[in-house]
């Protein structure tokens, strides 16, 4: 399983935007790339996914360069609903264990 | 869709019980399902891969007789935890990926179980 890295935490302001990069130096080429966040006491939620170049959707987006060898997670506009802590998996599909890294905690504030 | 829940969300327990913790997809076959425990300001740990119908597949240092684990069908996997001692107080979550589906997986909300 390719294991990541991230920084373990982060600080920014609202309405800043916040680039969360990780590094995945052996991802295979079956590997998705994959961002949960996680706020104290809950499951995590799915973020976004991504196998290469760009992803946006509603809440963030995914950069992937042509290495695929890591990945920013960037949130637009961030909220201090958004302190939580942005975790970075990659994997294949189908039933496939995922193995958590430290991930990323991020504070926002006024 | 694609919703988990569990059940309970929290219990608190004697030691040298047992407790059972369901995990449910409500909206989705889950074929496979998957149980974690997280402890406090610490990233999620695999223990078990549960294939319905199969027995489960735990990680290495996960005790398969002390966490029992059952998937009876394609919504439901239960985690027991046997002979419960404090040591075992954790945050437990369970996730499910779809039936024939791609890669996400659905976590559940969590049960937080504490052992007195």
């Amino acid at each position: 399983l390719a294991k990541t890295t991230q920084p373990i935490s982060m600080d920014s302001y609202e309405g800043q935007e916040v680039n969360i990069t990780c590094s995945h130096n052996n991802i295979a080429t079956n590997d998705y790339i994959t961002w949960y966040q996680q706020f104290p006491s809950q499951g995590p939620r799915f973020i976004i996914q991504g196998y290469k170049t760009k992803v946006t959707n509603e809440v963030a987006s995914l950069f992937i360069p042509a290495d695929r060898k890591s990945s920013t997670l960037s949130l637009p506009r961030v909220s201090l609903s958004d302190t939580a802590v942005y975790y970075c998996l990659v994997g294949t599909g189908g039933g496939n264990k995922l193995t958590f890294g430290t991930g990323t905690q991020l504070k926002v504030e006024l | 869709g694609a919703v988990v829940s569990q059940h309970p969300s929290r219990v608190i327990c004697k030691s040298g019980t047992s407790v059972k913790i369901e995990c449910r997809s409500l909206d989705f076959q889950a074929t496979t399902m998957f149980w974690y425990r997280q402890f406090p300001k610490k990233s999620l740990m695999l223990m078990a891969t549960s294939n319905e119908g199969s027995k489960a597949t735990y990680e290495q240092g996960v005790e398969k007789d002390k966490f029992l684990i059952n998937h009876a069908s394609l919504t439901l996997s239960t985690l027991t935890v046997t002979s419960a001692h404090p040591e075992d107080s954790s945050f437990y979550i369970c996730s499910a990926t779809r039936t024939g589906g791609y890669y996400e997986q659905y976590f559940g909300p969590g049960t937080r179980l504490t052992v007195t």
